[in-house]
Order: C-alpha cells, then sequence, then structure tokens
C-alpha cells in the first residue's frame, strides 16, 4: 500500500507570492492533518479534515486555508507569503480521527523557503 | 487549547543503557498520546501510542505510561542501540487537535 504523498518536495518562493501544497493520503484514509515544522517553533498543529470537513484549525493567520477533496486528497494555501513562512509542511493521514482509534502516517513534507 | 511540555531537550546515553524521556499536559480531556521518532531528513513515525483509558503499553524495547492523575506520560526505551539515535516527539490530543512537545534529542553512543 502507498504511503503518504507530498508534492512538491521543495518550494522556492518570494516574499508576497501565494503557493499551493498537495497531499494524497494513504488510499482508504480518510483523516488529513497539516503540521508545520520549524527549528524555533517545533511542530505545529494547522489543520484537520475529515471527510471533506475542517474540524479544526491551529493558531495561525487567516493567509494559511486549506481544503480537502471527496477522494480524501488535501491542500494547503498560503498567501502573501513571509520569510517567517519557510519550514517543512508535513501532512499525516490516519484512517479514523486520531481521538477515535487512528494512527496517523505522515508524508514526507514540503520544505518551503520563502527569500 | 492543549500544551505539552516535554524533557527533557537532549539526551545521551551509552548503548544498552535506557533512556526515558517525559512529558506533561494541561488539558484534561486529551485521550490519546502518541510518540514520534524523526531522523535526520526524514519524516515523524509513530513508534508508540497510548490512550486515556490505558496506563501502560508495551512493545519489545519501548514502552510508554500514562499518569492521567498527575497529567504526565513517559516513553521508556531498554537496551538502546546506536539505531535509537534520532529526535522523539510526544503528543497529546483532544478534540480534532494535536499538539506535540517540543522534542528531545537522543544520542546512544557506541
Amino acid at each position: 500500500k502507498a504511503g503518504v504523498t507530498q508534492t512538491p518536495r521543495y518550494l522556492i518562493k518570494t516574499r508576497g507570492q501565494q503557493v499551493t501544497l498537495s497531499c494524497s493520503p494513504i488510499s482508504g484514509h480518510r483523516s488529513v492533518s497539516w503540521y508545520q515544522q520549524t527549528p524555533g517553533q517545533g511542530l505545529q498543529f494547522l489543520f484537520e479534515y475529515f471527510s471533506e470537513t475542517q474540524r479544526n484549525k491551529g493558531n495561525f493567520p487567516g493567509r494559511f486555508s486549506g481544503r480537502q477533496f471527496s477522494n480524501s486528497r488535501s491542500e494547503m494555501n498560503v498567501s502573501t507569503l513571509e520569510l517567517g513562512d519557510s519550514a517543512l509542511y508535513l501532512c499525516a493521514s490516519s484512517l479514523l480521527l486520531p481521538g477515535q482509534g487512528g494512527e496517523q502516517f505522515f508524508g514526507p513534507g514540503t520544505r518551503l523557503t520563502v527569500l | 487549547g492543549e500544551n505539552v511540555e516535554q524533557h527533557p531537550s537532549t539526551l545521551s546515553v551509552q548503548e544498552g543503557d535506557s533512556a526515558v524521556i517525559k512529558c506533561t499536559y494541561s488539558d484534561s480531556a486529551s485521550n490519546y498520546f502518541p510518540w514520534y521518532k524523526q531522523e535526520l531528513g526524514k519524516r515523524p513515525q509513530l513508534i508508540i501510542d497510548i490512550r486515556s483509558n490505558v496506563g501502560e503499553k508495551k512493545d519489545q524495547r519501548i514502552a510508554v505510561t500514562l499518569n492521567k492523575t498527575a497529567k504526565h506520560f513517559s516513553l521508556h526505551i531498554t537496551e538502546t542501540q546506536p539505531e535509537d539515535s534520532a529526535v522523539y516527539f510526544c503528543a497529546g490530543y483532544n478534540n480534532n487537535d494535536m499538539r506535540f512537545g517540543a522534542g528531545t534529542r537522543l544520542t546512544v553512543k557506541p
């Protein structure tokens, strides 16, 4: 069974631009979560989706948004990029929500660099 | 929201010794506590998890204990090996929100 995949793996953007990152969960998984990982802030929760519904959003500005499609694939978008948005963006999928017995499997991440 | 604190931030042990990493959480409603291992340049991988209705769980050399009253949980690795060297993250989950500890860099010296 294929694991979680993320595209692109690396991205370089300039301040003010916008970016869209994609995550394809493990087949059959309906829950997708997104995290931002930086050396200074560690792993921070961005969003959780289940069956196309956003269940929760972390403490990030409105420039960060996301969506989940009917095939469970998910995208996240960051508009008006700032230097501080440079990070590794990880998505994780699970069959069920973690609170209902689901175990999360992480993708390889997208390394975003904002110049 | 949930707040998870993790200690120590770095831990160095001799091969064969045990390693213990501790985490505390703030939200008593949190019901799921996973542990992840992240090697340099790789994705986090789930190594063990525990739910709030269980006090202890073991998988070979790895064990996790949960004390709901004190709101803390710990990872125990016995007979450590050099390949256990990595950054370990604990997390607490409640109400569609996963919060991670800051991570512990474990070094196992051969």
